[in-house]
């Protein structure tokens, strides 16, 4: 089993719809929890960390964390084109070694 | 300009082959990494290193070697190239003074090996 799961889509929703993207870990040890953001022919850039559980707002973009259920999940409000590409939730314990998921491929029609 | 660069962006190469792709950054940053990126599999640490005389292997080092020239350069080479190191890689960096686990992403080199 891999320490982090994600569903790897691909996820297809009309503009302006709110998307669910989440992942499940195993590792008890993780603390910090990372969303990245890679567009097609690019390198994952980071949209959201957070910190233990809990939620953070920026934007469109929550990132929830529950620790007790091992479960985080990112949401995008008003999704647009633009938000089309793929998600990777990344996670870590110490010493800046990222564990990352496989990513979900998200498609915004219009 | 970049902050993080990769060098070449595409490369085809033979079985066989030695084969070095670079990275260089212009942040400043003391940590410095190499992931591949493969379908179905996701982002995976090839090695990593906290400064220049810290190289550490990742967990999936068989196959490849690194060189830290410098603070800035990072390189990584595959000596002899097979056809399952076909993948997309990826140089990040940190900064352990502000926050380690902020990794900053090059563009990603695109190696196929024939």
């Amino acid at each position: 089993q891999k320490e982090v799961e994600q569903d790897p889509g691909p996820l297809s929703v009309p503009e302006g719809a709110i998307v669910s993207l989440n992942c499940t870990y195993s590792n008890s040890a993780f603390q910090y929890f990372m969303w990245y953001r890679q567009y097609s022919r690019k390198g994952p850039e980071l949209l959201m960390y957070t910190y233990s559980s809990g939620n953070k707002e920026d934007g469109r973009f929550t990132a929830q964390v529950d620790k007790s259920s091992k479960y985080i999940s990112l949401f995008i409000r008003d999704s647009q084109p633009s938000d089309s590409a793929t998600y990777l939730c990344a996670m870590t314990g110490t010493a800046s070694k990222l564990t990352f998921g496989t990513g979900t491929r998200l498609q915004v029609t219009l | 300009d970049a902050d993080v660069t990769q060098t070449p962006r595409n490369r085809i190469t033979k079985t066989g082959k030695r084969i070095m792709l670079e990275c260089s950054q212009t942040k400043g940053h003391d940590r410095m990494y190499w992931y591949r990126q493969d379908p179905g599999l996701g982002l995976r640490l090839i090695y990593y290193s906290f400064d220049v005389k810290d190289i550490n292997k990742g967990e999936i080092s068989d196959g490849y070697s690194v060189s830290r020239q410098a603070q800035a350069k990072f390189s990584l080479s595959l000596e002899s190239a097979i056809p399952n190191q076909t993948a997309l890689y990826f140089c990040a960096t940190s900064d352990p003074d502000r926050d380690e686990n902020i990794q900053y992403f090059g563009a990603g080199t695109r190696l196929s090996v024939l």
